[in-house]
């Protein structure tokens, strides 16, 4: 089954503490990315990946960091939490740009609340 | 810049009645436009594309959207709400990067 798999699917924290959130996509896309959900604000992209190696900041990339190593995985880091990133996060991937009317697929979410 | 505003935080509809959700966009180039379903914990389901192609776009569940380039719209409708349709629906309007900008997102409630 085509899938984008997050893992924890919830997530709580301590301000300071180091944490990953894990993507992986089964479906060989190129284009990955990691979006964050708030109240009213709809998504926002955190970054985004065109292929291995290739990664660059979104519209809040503000205390996050994202490494692609491997096609199918696009981990999200937070080195360093603080309250406000407490959200709910959205791991993506589509075969080309949702720019050229590729849609995205999406992961299911990972609720994460810092304290 | 791109944006997409939503009009309508929350639509509260009868069953069997029509279900409208408003969506506005700006950009500079022929855009490409999505509309999203989110079940309660679940991740973001496409509802269908506009991509140029045709202006009156049909999607999954009997939604159906219309592109609108004089109004800059592209409105989602279902001509008849069913109770499974109780969700959060996202316009969303294609950009370089992967980047899809979204509007704040509808809260649909289906009322009996």
């Amino acid at each position: 089954e085509a899938q984008v798999t997050q893992n924890p699917r919830y997530l709580i924290t301590v301000t300071g503490k180091k944490l990953t959130v894990t993507c992986s996509q089964n479906m060989n896309h190129e284009y990955m990315s990691w979006y964050r959900q708030d109240p009213g604000l709809g998504l926002r992209q955190i970054y985004y990946s065109m292929n291995v190696e290739v990664t660059d900041k979104g519209d809040v990339p503000e205390g996050y960091k994202v490494s692609r190593k491997e096609k199918r995985n696009f981990p999200l880091i937070l080195e360093s939490p603080s309250p406000n990133q407490t959200s709910l996060y959205f791991c993506a991937s589509s075969f080309r740009e949702g720019g050229a009317g590729s849609p995205l697929h999406f992961g299911n979410g990972t609720r994460l609340t810092v304290t | 810049a791109q944006s997409v505003t939503q009009l309508g935080s929350h639509v509260s509809v009868s069953e069997g009645a029509l279900v409208l959700l408003r969506c506005n966009y700006s950009s500079s180039v022929p855009p490409y436009l999505f509309w999203y379903v989110q079940y309660p914990n679940q991740g973001l389901q496409l509802l269908l594309k506009y991509t140029s192609a045709a202006t009156l776009v049909k999607g999954i569940n009997g939604f159906e959207a219309e592109f609108k380039k004089s109004e800059t719209s592209f409105h989602l409708t279902k001509p008849s709400a069913h109770m499974s349709d109780a969700a959060e629906y996202f316009c969303a309007l294609g950009g370089a990067g992967n980047k899809l900008t979204f509007g704040g997102g509808t809260r649909v409630l289906v009322k009996p």
